[in-house]
């Protein structure tokens, strides 16, 4: 069984240019979530999606952040007009349908950006 | 804003002792994961506790949820190098549906 899936691993932008992070479910899974983890920070919650719905957007810096899980292909999160403090790695993680008891989530390996 | 404080933040002992690993706050959460991450990875889930005074064991890795639900301890018992990582703990529910609110992490050495 696949694992969650991002890409790419690596990504180096100019400030001022886009970036776009793909990730991949685990199989059946279909609540994706979007973490920031930033150099001597711990994880920080921006993002939980559901097929075509943004559930709930809290962590989100209010510009240049967006968010989208397609009917079909991976979620994407987009960052725009890049600047060095977006920096960091950024995981996406995913569950099965939340209901009674937990809702465990599972990581991807994480998109490590760059701006330089 | 719900809060998780995670201590000690580094913790450096040699292979054969004990440790233990706090995971405190002050709001209710309806379940607690803990994730070991290594460099350059995601975090990796390594179990999960639901009901408050809940204990589960996984090898030498003893992971309890307090009465409240407000608290968690890993206690690892005769560590080995190979545990060396980071340990963080993750909180959900309550009032955040869905996302998880993470610890700041602790960074276990185990030195042979």
């Amino acid at each position: 069984n696949a694992g969650v899936m991002q890409n790419p691993r690596h990504l180096v932008r100019r400030r001022g240019q886009e970036a776009r992070l793909r990730c991949s479910p685990m199989k059946g899974h279909s609540h994706v979530y979007w973490y920031r983890q930033l150099p001597e920070e711990g994880l920080k919650f921006m993002v939980y999606l559901q097929k075509e719905n943004i559930i709930d957007e809290s962590g989100m810096p209010k510009e240049r952040f967006s968010a989208e899980f397609p009917k079909e292909g991976p979620s994407i999160l987009r960052i725009q007009q890049v600047v060095r403090g977006d920096s960091a790695a950024y995981f996406c993680a995913s569950s099965l349908l939340p209901g009674q008891g937990a809702r465990e989530q599972y990581f991807g390996p994480g998109t490590r950006l760059t701006v330089t | 804003t719900q809060l998780l404080e995670q201590s000690p933040q580094f913790l450096s002992i040699q292979e054969g002792e004990n440790l233990t690993v706090y995971c405190n706050s002050s709001s209710v959460f309806s379940s607690l994961q803990w994730y070991r991450q290594e460099p350059g990875e995601g975090p990796v889930l390594l179990v999960t506790v639901v009901t408050g005074g809940e204990v589960k064991k996984l090898k030498r890795l003893t992971f309890q949820f307090g009465d409240a639900r407000k608290d968690s301890s890993l206690h690892i018992t005769a560590a080995q190098p190979g545990d060396t990582g980071l340990y963080l703990c993750a909180g959900e529910g309550g009032t955040s549906y869905g996302k998880l609110t993470f610890g700041q992490g602790t960074i276990l050495t185990v030195h042979p």
